[in-house]
């Protein structure tokens, strides 16, 4: 267990529709990083949070939009769901900003869109 | 661009041999190269990492070795065991914008 969690464990939803991924760090944690993983595929990072504040973008799509909160939570939303969207969502926590530092991942969301 | 390169996709060993993962990238400025395990189903788990002040780690039966010059590091796993099976991934930090790129990921099979 990494002590990062991640609700919920399987979203199952339809085209067109909007949900949201919550991602809470490691306790003392100040980053929060999403990746998506696509079936066969590796990690693509999406976005990173530093303290509340947008520190890094990837390639994350415009439906998409993420927040971190001032517990450090951190949500990820996807909106407008394609069916190409269906993937592994992880978010990473680390200490610091800079990336340097180990990133531990949590269990993951898996995003069913039908 | 950011890019890092991972050889082979796929790896299949004998219980007992040796299992070698290269990883090529693009900034010679990268400082830091992380490798991930990841069992089915499972999150990604760092296993070993290393930086650019050193040119070999190692941890038991997993070693990292890195060349700076060639922009090239390695993961190498000696005495295979089933436990071992799963796929690999390298990163490398990339200082522009500080963020970790992955390989595309090796899936090794250690065959009993």
């Amino acid at each position: 267990d990494s002590g990062v969690t991640q609700t919920p464990k399987h979203l199952i939803t339809a085209t067109g529709q909007r949900v949201t991924l919550r991602c809470s760090p490691r306790s003392g944690d100040l980053s929060v990083y999403w990746y998506q993983q696509s079936l066969d595929q590796g990690l693509q990072f999406l976005i990173q949070y530093y303290n509340g504040e947008e520190r890094a973008k990837g390639n994350i799509l415009e439906r998409f939009s993420a927040q971190q909160f001032p517990d450090l939570h951190s949500e990820l939303n996807l909106s407008s769901l394609e069916l190409g969207d269906s993937a592994l969502y992880f978010c990473a926590s680390s200490v610091v900003a800079g990336g340097g530092d180990t990133q531990y991942f949590g269990p993951g969301t898996r995003l069913t869109v039908l | 661009g950011e890019n890092v390169e991972q050889h082979p996709s796929t790896l299949s060993v004998q219980e007992g041999d040796s299992a070698v993962i290269k990883c090529t990238y693009s900034d010679s400025a990268s400082n830091y190269f992380p490798w991930y395990k990841q069992e089915l189903g499972k999150r990604p788990q760092l296993i070993i990492d290393i930086r650019s002040n050193v040119g070999e780690k190692k941890d038991q039966r997993i070693a990292v070795t890195l060349n700076k010059t060639a922009k090239h590091f390695s993961l190498h796993i000696t005495e295979t065991q089933p436990e071992d099976s799963a796929v690999y991934f390298c990163a490398a930090l990339f200082l522009n914008d500080y963020k970790l790129s992955f390989g595309a990921g090796t899936t090794v099979t250690v065959r009993a």
